[in-house]
């Protein structure tokens, strides 16, 4: 089992450029979402989904879209790169909301310059 | 406010010693509590849950305490290691029972534990 995947592992952005970094999960979870971890802040939500079609906004949306179009897949777009969105992304799933330990992947180094 | 509070943003300890992190929370008031490992450059691991109804949990060297009415859990690692050395995280549901309401994380305690 591959687990939680992210990609790109690295990217590099001009400020105003957007890009989708993608998670893919193969364990069948219905739950997934996406934290944002700076240096001082910790882990913050951005946006979670319960099951395919279904989103919703976590602590820091602003800036971020997402859309769960199937079970496997919840990818984070960023419409217009900002330097404030320069962080490691960790996208993360689980089999439930309640009492269900999160499987994260490995992350996404973002800088935007 | 809502609070997650981890102590010791970091903590050294000298090899076999008995590491405990802190973790206290304000205005939640948790169904349960996770713990989870992070490594530099990798994405955080699971360890343990306790339940509220729980007062401990153990897994092999980690024992975690959960104590609703000081609202602190504690997490112990005995006869720590430094393959033991990481970021230890609390995370905690932000909302009791109420649908889908998912993890609030602490900001970390790293440990050095020092051969």
């Amino acid at each position: 089992n591959a687990g939680v995947t992210q990609t790109p592992k690295f990217q590099v952005l001009k400020t105003g450029q957007s890009m989708t970094l993608q998670c893919a999960q193969d364990m069948n979870h219905e739950y997934m979402s996406w934290y944002r971890q700076d240096p001082g802040m910790g882990l913050r939500l951005i946006h979670y989904s319960v099951g395919a079609g279904i989103t919703d906004q976590g602590e820091v949306p602003n800036g971020y879209n997402v859309s769960r179009s199937t079970t496997e897949d919840f990818p984070l777009r960023l419409l217009s790169a900002a330097p404030s969105q320069t962080s490691v992304y960790f996208c993360a799933s689980s089999s439930g909301i309640h009492n269900s330990p999160l499987h994260f992947g490995n992350g996404t180094r973002l800088t935007v310059t | 406010s809502q609070k997650i509070e981890q102590n010791s943003e970091a903590l050294n300890i000298q090899e076999g010693k008995t590491a405990t992190l802190t973790c206290n929370y304000t205005n939640y008031s948790p169904a349960y509590l996770q713990w989870y490992r992070q490594d530099p450059g990798r994405g955080p691991v699971f360890l343990l849950l306790i339940r509220e109804n729980e007062k401990e949990k153990r897994k092999e060297r980690l024992k975690v305490t959960f104590d609703t009415t000081l609202k602190q859990s504690l997490f112990h690692i005995t006869a720590s290691q430094p393959a033991d050395s990481a970021t230890y995280l609390c995370a905690l549901d932000s909302a009791r029972n109420s649908g889908n309401t998912p993890l609030v994380f602490g900001k970390g305690t790293r440990l050095s534990v020092i051969a």
